[in-house]
């Protein structure tokens, strides 16, 4: 069936680049989410990409697209302590009104 | 302010009374839905709902009912409770747009306990 995987934890220094990486597994996917939650929180939609489309850029985040992997991964760039958070990749199944969600990254960032 | 609402935001119950955590959208969304969210297990979809007076199963829907009378509305209702349903809870929505982005909306969540 579907999947989506992701590492549990991730903890970087503030100011380095955070790479939180994704796996899926259903190959017809139209788009792949981003989403970021803060404690106490639902989940807030941080960026998106289309399945035809390797990269998008927008301000600190850059998310990559490997198809042929079925892997995604988002990059923060100069991270702060503002980004601790969880953030789960997750997938719209194609020709549905399914969404399947990763198990979330938790990012630790370090003063 | 477009939002969706979900309400308690906290709940303690005891096993076997019925309970609903309503969730309310301001967008004139057409699709709705309700998540789980448990450690380790990342959101797992309990049921959706396309548009008024149709709803269907998600991944995870034991347990659980649904109704959605109007489009803004969609409770989600547990009958008989048990302490394997404590787990967070989130309601979503979107613009129903077929194949097009649609990204979801979340409520903040309702953390239910049942002991």
């Amino acid at each position: 069936g579907e999947d989506v995987e992701q590492s549990l934890f991730l903890s970087v220094r503030e100011g380095d680049s955070s790479v939180i990486n994704c796996t899926y597994t259903d190959s017809s996917s139209t788009y792949l989410y981003w989403y970021k939650q803060e404690p106490g929180a639902g989940l807030q939609l941080l960026t998106y990409i289309f399945s035809n489309m390797d990269m998008k850029q927008d301000q600190r985040l850059t998310v990559l697209l490997n198809k042929k992997d079925k892997h995604l991964s988002l990059r923060i760039a100069d991270t702060q302590t503002g980004d601790s958070a969880i953030y789960f990749c997750a997938e719209r199944i194609s020709g549905t009104y399914k969404y399947i969600f990763g198990t979330g990254t938790r990012l630790k960032v370090l003063a | 302010e477009a939002q969706v609402t979900q309400n308690p935001r906290y709940l303690i119950t005891v096993t076997g009374k019925k309970l609903t955590v309503t969730c309310s959208q301001n967008m004139n969304h057409e699709y709705m839905s309700w998540y789980r969210q448990d450690p380790g297990l990342g959101l797992r979809q309990i049921y959706y709902s396309m548009n008024v007076e149709v709803t269907d199963k998600g991944d995870v829907p034991e347990g659980y009912k649904v109704s959605r009378k109007e489009k803004r509305n969609f409770p989600l209702i547990l009958e008989s409770p048990s302490p394997n349903q404590t787990s967070l809870y989130f309601c979503a929505s979107s613009l129903d747009r077929g194949p097009y982005n649609s990204p979801l909306h979340f409520g903040n969540g309702t953390r239910l306990t049942v002991t």
